[in-house]
């Protein structure tokens, strides 16, 4: 059975770095094929992707959000992390981490995490 | 970026009834490996989203077989027969054929 979780700060102070915890079961980051991505959604709006790292440790960021975006995992913990620098306002939505193989992105889904910016 | 065009925005539907909804990509989804990246998720109210298909056509395991995708190229549809209470929500589509991967903006379903 894959599981995820998100955990975060809840609240954080614009120009600060948001850091984000993927801990997940049922499923390995160093199987072929394997990735975890991240998500977020503002509230009352749409789905966007942020970034996906794979089990040979490749990763793919979403431009948009320029160079702010680092992802990385931790194989052997079961755990994927996601950082955000420099947030503002516009960064306040409920992030979620996904099962990610291959063909079938997305295939399970965290409760999400709501993070709000806010001074 | 390929952007994802969904129709209608909002849809209302009996019970029993058919639903569909449409997706537009500004480029093929065909990728160069033969497969075409398309899914499509439900997100129920107050849920995370769920995935019901994907490479355009499959179902996920688990997913009732009155959800259906089809399509190729740059049109995709996903058609729900006999809908259902608990198939209220609303449906994106996402490609992952290009980077950066994008989502379709969503197609409100609610039952009449």
């Amino acid at each position: 059975q894959v599981t995820l979780k998100e955990s975060g700060p809840g609240i954080l102070q614009p120009s600060h770095t948001l850091s984000l915890t993927c801990s997940f079961s049922g499923f390995s980051l160093s199987t072929y094929g394997m990735g975890v991505s991240w998500i977020r959604q503002p509230s009352g709006k749409g789905l966007e992707w942020l970034a996906s790292i794979w089990w040979n440790g490749n990763t793919y960021n979403n431009p948009s959000l320029k160079s702010r975006l680092t992802v990385s995992k931790d194989t052997s913990n079961n755990q994927a992390f996601l950082k955000v620098t420099s947030v503002d306002t516009a960064d306040t939505a409920t992030y979620y981490c996904a099962h990610t193989p291959t063909y079938y992105p997305f295939a399970y889904w965290g409760q999400g995490t709501l993070v709000t910016v806010s001074s | 970026d390929v952007v994802m065009t969904q129709t209608p925005v909002s849809l209302s539907v009996s019970l029993g009834n058919q639903a569909s909804i449409s997706c537009r990509s500004s480029q093929s989804l065909l990728h160069s490996d033969g497969n075409t990246y398309l899914s499509w998720y439900l997100q129920k109210p107050g849920q995370s989203p769920q995935l019901l298909i994907y490479l355009a056509s499959n179902r996920f395991s688990g997913v009732s077989n009155r959800f259906s995708g089809s399509g190729s190229g740059t049109d995709f549809t996903l058609k729900i027969s006999r809908v259902e209470p608990e198939d209220l929500g609303v449906y994106y589509c996402f490609q992952h054929t290009h980077l950066p991967l994008t989502f379709g903006s969503g197609t409100k379903l609610e039952i009449k």
